[in-house]
């Protein structure tokens, strides 16, 4: 099935452990986009790419490292874990107006 | 700084309406979306407007004034599956950077 794909679901970490998370899309589409959200807070944008080989900041984006060498793969890299990092993780991917979610990474880091 | 509002939480009866507010003030603004999000899943476009006024799609409409960095989403004929959270997010430059509110979940009763 076309769409966004987010890889793993779920994970739990310790605190100091490292992990990266994987958004794969198969439409093609130039532009991707990590964001956090967090209860009571909404959705926040970490890093985004507006095409291979390309990366940005975001609102949120310290403690998280991005890497977009591959246009359908774009992946979020988490260093050093900490508590405050515990969060629900959505990629999405886009072309002109129309936004595509993944179905999210649920990460607890203890 | 940037900043989107809508309520946290609406209740309403099976088959009512109710109109979820949002308002925004933006560095940018390129149009305003909406999506509905169900517990646990990936946030799901409904509407998106770029222009002044009204536009309904089925159940669902949407409106905006952009002079008054307003808009509002209309549910009709409420039923059960609509019980969620609801997303606005204000689309603030070229680069396709969403800055979202918070959501405002909304209660359907039988």
């Amino acid at each position: 099935n076309a769409g966004v794909t987010q890889t793993p679901k779920f994970r739990v970490l310790k605190t100091g452990q490292s992990m990266t998370l994987l958004c794969a899309q198969d439409m093609n589409h130039e532009y991707m986009y990590w964001y956090r959200q967090d209860p009571g807070m909404g959705l926040r944008l970490i890093h985004y790419s507006v095409g291979e080989g390309t990366t940005a900041k975001g609102e949120v984006p310290d403690g998280y490292n991005v890497s977009r060498l591959k246009k359908q793969n774009f992946l979020l890299g988490l260093e050093s874990a900490a508590p405050s990092q515990t969060s629900v993780y959505f990629c999405a991917s886009r072309q002109s107006y129309g936004y595509t979610f993944g179905s999210g990474t649920r990460l607890t880091v203890v | 700084g940037q900043n989107i509002d809508q309520p946290t939480e609406m209740t309403a009866t099976e088959g009512a309406i109710v109109q979820i507010n949002c308002t925004y003030q933006t560095s940018g603004f390129n149009g305003l979306f909406w999506y509905q999000q169900h517990a646990g899943e990936a946030p799901t476009f409904l509407s998106y407007n770029v222009l002044d006024g009204l536009e309904e799609k089925g159940r669902f409409s949407s409106f905006l004034s952009r002079s008054k960095g307003y808009s509002y989403l209309l549910l009709k004929e409420l039923q059960m599956k609509d019980s969620a959270s609801y997303l606005c997010a204000a689309l603030t430059d070229s680069w396709g950077k969403l800055q979202f509110g918070a959501g405002t979940q909304v209660v359907v009763t039988p």
